[in-house]
């Protein structure tokens, strides 16, 4: 079966620093892996997605997530932080090893607060 | 740009009444998903359809049935609604032809309260 970790509940960053909101995933097969950001009463939106090919993906907003086969792990990541960036940010993961349609899994969810 | 629409943002039930979600999409997906959505516990996929009149259970269905009768309409219904059925409620859609790697377009959620 297919699962996503977030270990995090919370990350904060001060403004202007970088930010990373980490993620582990487990799969039977290849990954496919997916960022989505949930802005306060608001449904997901799509960040980014890894698919195959270059381990650094960028994505919308000046996001951008690291994949790591060895460690099993699609890190966030963004070079400066801003105030707006604060919200709830879910990884998830797509296997594709049993064929047929298969589901996303979705993380618990990590709240990144950006402080001024 | 895709708009899934949910009829409701907040709604407030009675214990064991019959409650319906309504959710409908304005891209021509093929495929749409009801999830919830509780703190600590992520988001669980309830059900989600890949056709018209086609559904598959999730990871939770218990307590929950869809009806799917029109490609952009997507129902989650509460037979009878439980306490512990209080949680937001999402609904997503997707392109069968993006598969495997296309992306889910979220509605703003249901938040659905029984008391």
């Amino acid at each position: 079966a297919q699962s996503v970790a977030q270990p995090e509940d919370q990350v904060n960053v001060a403004e202007g620093n970088p930010l990373t909101v980490k993620c582990t995933y487990s799969v039977s097969g290849n990954p496919y892996l997916f960022w989505y950001v949930q802005y306060p009463n608001r449904g997901l939106q799509f960040l980014l997605k890894y698919i195959t090919g270059d381990n650094l993906v960028k994505g919308s907003y000046g996001f951008e997530a690291e994949f790591n086969k060895s460690q099993t792990s699609f890190h966030l990541k963004k070079p400066s932080a801003l105030v707006s960036d604060s919200a709830l940010y879910f990884c998830a993961v797509r296997d594709l090893e049993s064929g047929g349609y298969q589901k996303v899994t979705f993380g618990i969810g990590t709240k990144l607060q950006v402080i001024p | 740009d895709v708009k899934v629409t949910q009829s409701s943002r907040y709604l407030v039930k009675r214990t064991g009444e019959k409650v319906f979600l309504e959710c409908v999409q304005d891209m021509d997906h093929e495929n749409m998903f009801w999830y919830r959505q509780d703190p600590g516990l992520g988001l669980r996929l309830i059900y989600f359809s890949y056709d018209v009149k086609m559904k598959e259970k999730g990871d939770i269905p218990e307590g929950y049935s869809v009806s799917r009768e029109k490609k952009e309409r997507f129902s989650l219904i509460l037979e009878s609604a439980s306490t512990n059925q209080t949680s937001m409620y999402l609904c997503a859609s997707s392109t069968r032809g993006g598969w495997p790697n296309e992306k889910l377009f979220f509605g703003s959620g249901t938040q659905l309260s029984v008391l």
